[in-house]
């Protein structure tokens, strides 16, 4: 596609659900990259994958935030038994190459609401 | 880590005026600053970016600024336009990690009529 692509755009949770929120990098794109951004502040970084390796996840908050890419292209986050903290916009961006010198290239996200 | 920090947190100006938003970083090998515009229920998406190399670049109403040794930068919007009022994050990448990208906490930006 034209652009980064992700699914749901929002998403409502009752506390202790289970999500998986979607992402369709820009195609043939290598690197994929995972933010959350709360109301109101700049985005985090969670984790970044080159193809299907998941080259670091030190953002991620919790052993309940997963992510995966298995074949390198679309990747999936997932958050087990969510939190009322975990409301926020999920983004996700890519980049053609590796190198951290590339502007990145943005979804338009998932607003997560956990009530 | 990287450690980014942006001011204004918002900024109002009448049309026509320009606009600066600055940014300081901490880590010293940094050599890439992407300035990025979010508008509302959108993705951020970059407006321009400036390496190392440059001290200045500019693209028609945009211009960012680079200050290598006092580890600062900073956007300069002129002649602003409705069409601008958005917030603008600043970012720094972090040597020390593959990827991990820092922003700013964000400026909103409003263009007064």
């Amino acid at each position: 596609g034209a652009g980064v692509s992700q699914s749901p755009r929002y998403k409502v949770a009752k506390r202790g659900q289970d999500v998986a929120l979607r992402c369709d990098p820009i195609s043939g794109h290598v690197s994929l990259f995972w933010y959350q951004q709360a109301l109101g502040q700049g985005p985090e970084f969670l984790t970044y994958f080159q193809n299907e390796a998941q080259l670091d996840k030190s953002g991620l908050p919790s052993d309940r935030f997963f992510a995966e890419r298995p074949e390198g292209s679309v990747s999936t986050l997932k958050i087990q038994r969510t939190q009322q903290e975990d409301s926020a916009v999920y983004l996700c961006a890519s980049i053609s190459g590796s190198s951290y010198n590339s502007p990145l290239h943005f979804g338009n996200g998932t607003r997560l609401t956990v009530t | 880590g990287e450690n980014v920090e942006q001011h204004p947190s918002t900024l109002s100006v009448q049309e026509g005026d320009s606009a600066v938003i600055k940014c300081t970083y901490s880590d010293s090998a940094s050599n890439y600053f992407p300035w990025y515009k979010q508008e509302l229920g959108k993705g951020p998406q970059l407006i321009i970016d400036i390496r190392s190399n440059v001290g200045e670049k500019k693209d028609q109403r945009i211009a960012v600024t680079l200050n290598k040794t006092a580890k600062h930068f900073s956007l300069h919007i002129t002649e602003t336009q409705p069409e601008d009022s958005a917030v603008y994050f600043c970012a720094a990448p972090y040597s020390g990690g593959y990827q991990k990208v820092t922003f700013g906490t964000g400026t909103k930006l409003q263009v007064i009529p």
